[in-house]
């Protein structure tokens, strides 16, 4: 088995700070993933990493930066926090793309 | 746009009964839809998936059925338990790519 970690738990910033997320994996797996959960709205992709430093958009990109420098990590950033982007965000990992994924606990952005 | 869409949005139901939850989508080259379950507080896991082959795919008291003609399949929890309680999201990929998810059902059983 195995087990994803998710840094921090709780994050809280000011409107246009940048924040960074981070999320470690020790399944061996190659690919990661980033999405945002806002209540009602269900799972949304904002980045994946099909293996070691590679990075590609999902659907809500925009806003934010990701970084894959190992394999067993993913970081992601929000480049200038808003108010109306707190959420949840939950870091996945899967053997290869579209494989069963394996979530974290998430990550609870507040800003202030 | 929405490729997957689930309802009810909510659903309530006794302990014993059978949970039923929907799920449809519109993209015809899916053909792996994962059921996962989340707990507050927690990640969603797996729970039960089905490849678009079969239209029936059973664990324990968690049932799939898949109607590929008209898009739909459902997720059905027998004899519900309050342990079920949780939010339930119906995704689905065509294999090798990545998965898009619905937006979940929150199911609570009342004991």
């Amino acid at each position: 088995g195995g087990i994803i970690t998710q840094t921090p738990k709780f994050l809280i910033g000011q409107e246009g700070q940048k924040l960074t997320l981070k999320c470690q994996q020790n399944f061996n797996h190659d690919t990661m993933y980033w999405y945002r959960q806002d209540s009602g709205k269900g799972l949304r992709l904002i980045y994946y990493s099909i293996t070691e430093n590679d990075l590609q958009k999902g659907d809500l990109s925009e806003g934010y930066d990701a970084s894959r420098e190992k394999k067993s990590s993913f970081s992601l950033t929000v480049t200038s926090a808003q108010k109306n982007e707190m959420a949840v965000f939950l870091c996945a990992s899967s053997m290869g793309l579209g494989g069963e994924q394996y979530f974290g606990p998430g990550t609870r952005l507040t800003v202030l | 746009q929405q490729q997957v869409r689930q309802s009810p949005q909510s659903l309530t139901v006794w302990e014993g009964e059978t949970a039923i939850l929907n799920c449809s989508y519109e993209n015809s080259a899916f053909d792996y839809f994962p059921w996962y379950q989340q707990f507050p507080g927690e990640g969603p896991a797996l729970l039960i998936s089905i490849l678009s082959v079969s239209d029936k795919k059973e664990d324990g008291r968690f049932t799939i059925f898949f109607n590929k003609r008209e898009k739909k399949l459902s997720l059905h929890i027998a004899d519900s338990q309050p342990g079920d309680s949780a939010t339930y999201f119906c995704a689905a990929s065509d294999m090798g790519y990545k998965l898009t998810f619905g937006t979940g059902t929150s199911l609570l059983v009342d004991p």
